[in-house]
């Protein structure tokens, strides 16, 4: 089992649209929970940190549930700007920092 | 203002020329960490520095090594590139291990 797994997708989605992502992580130890986005062939830029009683940042809602040991990102409104990777990402402790392998979204018109 | 800066955008070398990478960051951060990540994959973490302190995952090639001279610059070394170091190669930092990190624009590399 990866350490911390995401559905690759395509998610296709309208714009307009409310979009969901899970990210399950494997170590019940781990500390803190990042998404990120990712464009194609750009850097990794960080969308949101992940606090346990949720936080939303505009049309973003991060949740995190230790007790399924998973996070996630809802996304209302999607714009066709939000075409893009959402890695999910778990630090767990000394300096590892585990990065799923993302989630494609694909906003369309 | 970029804030993490990485040397060259894109690299293109021959099979088995040496090729350093460099990196620098304006934020004072106590970590610098080098990633190299490939077509549809995780960031797969190389080496991180706290401060002066290195550490070299344990399946980073011997071929790859890393230079920290000072708390602002970091440089990634491949020795003796093969076809299967093409890759996107990212720097980052944090002012923690436990805090996010801040990723440069990366160096595309490229093996002839």
């Amino acid at each position: 089992r990866k350490e911390v797994e995401q559905d690759p997708g395509p998610f296709n989605v309208p714009e307009g649209a409310t979009v969901a992502f899970n990210c399950t992580y494997s170590n019940s130890a781990s500390q803190s929970f990042f998404w990120y986005r990712q464009d194609c062939r750009k850097e990794p830029k960080l969308l949101m940190s992940v606090y346990s009683s949720g936080n939303e940042d505009g049309r973003f809602t991060a949740q995190l549930n230790r007790a399924s040991q998973y996070i996630s990102l809802l996304i209302r409104d999607s714009k066709l700007s939000d075409s893009a990777t959402y890695l999910c990402v778990v630090y767990t402790g000394g300096f590892k920092t585990i990065f799923g392998a993302g989630t494609r979204l694909f906003v369309k018109a | 203002d970029a804030m993490v800066i990485q040397n060259p955008r894109y690299q293109v070398t021959q099979f088995g020329k040496p090729v350093t990478l460099s990196c620098s960051q304006t934020l004072n951060h106590n970590v610098m960490y080098w990633y190299q990540q490939k077509s549809s994959q995780a960031p797969k973490l190389l080496f991180h520095y706290y401060d002066k302190d290195f550490n070299n995952e344990a399946d980073t090639p011997d071929n790859f090594q890393s230079r920290r001279p000072n708390t602002s610059f970091c440089f990634l070394d491949i020795r003796s590139p093969g076809l299967g170091d093409a890759a996107m190669y990212l720097c980052a930092t944090s002012r923690e291990p436990n805090q996010p990190q801040h990723f440069g624009d990366g160096t595309r590399l490229s093996i002839l």
